[in-house]
């Protein structure tokens, strides 16, 4: 069962234009949702997060927005550039006494940006 | 420069071995989590400890073992049980509390001879 879904396996965009990566999710309990980065042989890093109290989060070239309705969230990267060309990951949790300690990946989405 | 220290970052393990991956992280978090990541899929939770002396099982702990004897280090054993081994490896950590996102090491590779 893929509680985190990111049906797009790879996406390719011109250098400057504005990229889009897509990702849906089924469990109504997750209320924190991160996007991550990947480079070949090395660990995922940390971009920007959302809680379900917000529909909207900025950083820099980095905006993620969420539709809880939809259970839906995007990553908008603007303008792209050559050193966005990754795999970025989407990743969800359902907060606990503790905290969000399990977190739940979507397969991923490559990005290609063209120069 | 604080972060996430995995070794070795390539691994070669032979039929009936057990082997011990090493995560150490200098970040002071409480919370430190073990993925496995195969070809064409998102990361899986293995393990995770919230505090030392304590872990939890992920969705898939079989054949895999762990221990937390101190706040900085979280090592992860593959066992000889453990029936598809080869993956990547990955190690996290967080602070403790809502909406504290993970941060992770760069790995270990894990190939069977």
């Amino acid at each position: 069962d893929q509680q985190v879904k990111q049906n797009s396996p790879s996406l390719s965009v011109q250098e400057g234009r504005i990229s889009i990566l897509n990702c849906d999710y089924t469990n109504s309990m997750f209320d924190y949702f991160l996007w991550y980065k990947k480079y070949p042989a090395e660990g995922p890093t940390f971009l920007i997060s959302i809680s379900s109290i917000k529909d909207k989060n900025e950083d820099g070239r980095f905006t993620v927005f969420l539709n809880k309705s939809a259970k839906h969230l995007s990553l908008h990267i603007v303008p792209s550039q050559p050193g966005d060309s990754a795999v970025y990951f989407c990743a969800a949790s359902a907060g606990s006494n503790f905290g969000n300690e399990k977190l739940t990946f979507g397969t991923g989405t490559r990005l290609t940006i063209i120069p | 420069d604080g972060g996430i220290t995995q070794s070795p970052k390539y691994l070669f393990r032979k039929e009936g071995q057990n082997v011990t991956l090493s995560c150490e992280q200098n970040l002071n978090h409480d919370a430190m989590y073990w993925y496995r990541q195969d070809p064409g899929q998102g990361l899986r939770l293995i393990y995770y400890s919230q505090i030392v002396n304590d872990f939890q099982k992920g969705d898939i702990a079989e054949g895999y073992s762990v221990s937390r004897e101190k706040k900085e280090s979280f090592p992860l054993t593959v066992t000889s049980a453990q029936k598809n081994p080869t993956a990547f490896y990955l190690c996290a950590s967080s602070r403790q509390g809502l909406y504290q996102p993970q941060h992770f090491g760069d790995g270990t590779r894990l190939s069977i001879l």
